[in-house]
């Protein structure tokens, strides 16, 4: 059974580096059958995507980062992560990873599985 | 702002039927993207509720379905229960923007 860990920080300084990490089991990052996504939710708010992460490691950002994101790919501990540099108190959210089935599945392209998430707070 | 519009909120007595709207454009649900619906009770991650428009994963009673046209979407719940109280928020895709977007959601209310 596929499950999805997110880990990171808590509490980050504005300008400083936000990294978030998803600890995958029950299916291997490399699996061409699917990719990945972070969304992130704002206190109060709705879902937003901010980066998707191809099988093969491969970096997809939304605007909204405004080139600050890196997305760095461990396939032997079977985890990715996302990097934003230059924190900002914007970036105060919730973040959860989640898997994006591929075209060849049933449920081609839904965001089938995802993690708990974990909390990040930008502050001073 | 969310790439999808979804009224904040709506209402319904328990065994009444109520319908969710999701409004997108052209470059989206009017490009015959994928419509998703994801349910989200409070400090839970989102679960996914319909896909490709109007199916439902194994597990999703038939009471809830979805349908789209044009450049909308309806997540369409009868006999509504005390359980269904929660977070419902839409998802497709964006040719310009390279990844999901989203509604802002609708939370429902069972009077």
């Amino acid at each position: 059974q596929l499950q999805l860990q997110e880990s990171g920080p808590g509490l980050v300084r504005p300008a400083d580096i936000l990294s978030v990490t998803c600890a995958v089991s029950g299916a291997s990052i490399s699996d061409r059958s699917q990719s990945w996504v972070w969304i992130r939710q704002a206190p109060g708010k709705g879902l937003e995507w901010i980066a998707t992460v191809s099988y093969y490691g491969v970096g997809t950002y939304s605007p909204t980062l405004e080139g600050r994101g890196i997305i760095s790919f461990d396939r032997p501990r079977n985890r990715f992560s996302l990097t934003l540099t230059v924190a900002t108190v914007a970036d105060t959210a919730f973040y959860y990873c989640a898997r994006r089935v591929g075209r060849s599945g049933d449920l081609s392209d839904s965001l089938d599985v995802w993690g708990r998430g974990t909390p990040v707070s930008v502050s001073s | 702002q969310s790439e999808l519009t979804q009224p904040p909120s709506m209402s319904g007595a328990p065994g009444q039927s109520v319908s969710l709207s999701c409004t997108g454009t052209n470059s989206n649900i009017g490009a015959n993207s994928f419509i998703f619906w994801y349910r989200q009770d409070p400090g839970i991650a989102p679960k996914l509720l319909i896909y490709h428009n109007i199916k439902r994963p194994s597990g999703v009673p038939d009471r809830f379905s979805g349908f789209k046209s044009d450049t909308s979407a309806f997540l369409a719940i009868t006999g509504l229960q005390a359980a269904d109280e929660a977070t419902y928020y839409c998802q497709s895709y964006d040719a310009g923007l390279g990844g999901p977007v989203f509604g802002g959601g609708t939370k429902l209310t069972v009077l």
